[in-house]
């Protein structure tokens, strides 16, 4: 069965310092990938994806992710947080192929800045 | 364009009271899909519809739980009787479904969070 982990539950940083968020993933073949971030009292907004080619996507908010087959990993990256980047993260998978299909989320890492 | 509708935003009852959400998906969204957030995890699937038709129900707990998405448009999950343990966020989800072609990104409602006594 596919899954997906988060080892980091929460993940303290410094406003202006660079953050990395890390996702693994368990799956019999490569599939679809997607980080996620969820304020509170908001509902779950796409921060991006990566179904193929370059393995460095970009995405909104000034993040970026980096999809490595060889550890099954596809970590977010950010290279300064600002405080409004505090929020819940989710890595999600999909099967490929499966268009339709539900999304497989990880247990999320808290985001917390610092000052 | 308005996102995805849920309502409402927050429900307290008492154990084996019923309870029922509800919720409208972007226009056009052929499928949708309901998914279950206990607190400190990550949503999960519970049913996803393409138009009126459960495609996936493999995940919904049948003895209580019931969804229905009349006219294929909006949808209403329900809970009879409701049990402590389904104190959580009911998050609602919308997508082109397979005319969205291999991105297919799914937009997510504010979720109803139950708190059940």
């Amino acid at each position: 069965a596919q899954s997906v982990t988060q080892p980091d539950i929460h993940i303290t940083v410094s406003e202006g310092a660079s953050l990395e968020l890390r996702c693994n993933y368990s799956y019999g073949a490569t599939p679809y990938l997607f980080w996620y971030v969820q304020s509170p009292g908001q509902g779950l907004q796409l921060l991006l994806k990566y179904f193929s080619g370059d393995t460095l996507v970009q995405g909104i908010k000034g993040f970026e992710a980096e999809f490595k087959r060889s550890q099954s990993s596809f970590n977010l990256r950010k290279p300064s947080v600002h405080w409004s980047d505090a929020a819940e993260y989710f890595c999600a998978v999909r099967r490929r192929g499966g268009g339709a299909d539900g999304l497989t989320f990880g247990k999320g890492t808290h985001l917390i800045i610092q000052p | 364009e308005a996102g995805v509708v849920q309502s409402p935003r927050y429900k307290i009852i008492e154990k084996k009271q019923p309870v029922a959400f509800w919720c409208n998906p972007i226009s056009g969204h052929n499928t949708l899909y309901w998914y279950l957030q206990n607190l400190g995890q990550g949503p999960e699937l519970l049913i996803r519809y393409e138009n009126e038709e459960a495609v996936d129900d493999s995940q919904l707990p049948k003895d209580r739980f019931s969804a229905e998405r009349l006219k294929g448009v909006d949808s209403t999950l329900k809970i009879q009787p409701a049990e402590l343990g389904d104190s959580a966020v009911y998050l609602c989800a919308s997508s082109l479904g397979l005319a969205g072609g291999p991105y297919n990104e799914q937009f997510f409602g504010p979720g109803t969070r139950l708190t059940v006594l």
